[in-house]
């Protein structure tokens, strides 16, 4: 079956513009997380769905990031007002539970996001 | 907050050679996550373990939980073995339930032929 996937896998933008970042995650996995790989912080935490409540949104670096998912299923990561420090390689990742860290994540190909 | 370290940071080795990567943790944790990332590419989990030992071809992935310390090892190394391998556990936040991971910095590990 088809694995997560991930929209744009590129995108270039202005400092100050919005952006949003889309994950599929694989069908029936109810938990979804968002990760962050930036080349000075490595990997990050951002936020965690289960089905479409996020228990932990305490990863969020500031109040211009906010994510949702609808359905159950896709999730939309939202970047307002974005500054350079923002440039990172956005990550999905999906697993099939979410309890305690102890079901394996399944990571999409990520979203190399560039602010200029 | 679990913290994660891994060691070595940068490895190089020679093709057939037995390579091992560790990892040390700071607060218990239901599982241990080995994940492996090559050059450009997509993350690939690669064990998730809680107890004792696992394996899968040439690849060995061992945890202690008495001593927080978990061991990934490669047998007969191969040119295509060269990535980044990164060890992560879950997130521990005092209002428990937090299901993300903390990351270790990797290791890079290349397997000259």
């Amino acid at each position: 079956g088809a694995g997560v996937s991930q929209s744009p896998s590129n995108k270039v933008t202005e400092k100050g513009k919005d952006v949003e970042l889309r994950c599929d995650p694989i069908s029936g996995h109810t938990a979804l997380y968002w990760y962050r790989q930036s080349l000075g912080q490595g990997l990050e935490f951002l936020i965690y769905f289960q089905g479409n409540s996020a228990p932990d949104k305490s990863g969020l670096p500031s109040d211009r990031f906010s994510a949702e998912r609808t359905g159950g299923s896709v999730s939309t990561l939202t970047i307002q007002r974005t500054q350079q420090e923002d440039s990172a390689v956005y990550l999905c990742a999906s697993s099939l539970h979410g309890t305690g860290g102890t079901n394996t994540q399944y990571f999409g190909p990520g979203t190399r996001l560039t602010v200029l | 907050k679990n913290e994660v370290e891994q060691s070595p940071q940068n490895l190089t080795a020679q093709e057939g050679e037995f390579i091992t990567i560790n990892c040390s943790y700071s607060v218990g944790i239901s599982a241990l996550h080995w994940l492996q990332q090559h050059p450009g590419g997509g993350i690939v989990s690669l064990f998730m373990l809680s107890s004792g030992k696992k394996k899968h071809g040439r690849l060995i992935a061992t945890i202690n939980i008495q001593e927080k310390h978990s061991s990934l090892h490669i047998t007969a190394s191969h040119p295509r073995d060269s990535a980044v391998y990164i060890c992560a556990v879950p997130l521990m936040y005092s209002g428990g339930g937090a299901d993300g991971l903390t990351f270790g910095k990797g290791t890079h590990l290349i397997i000259q032929p």
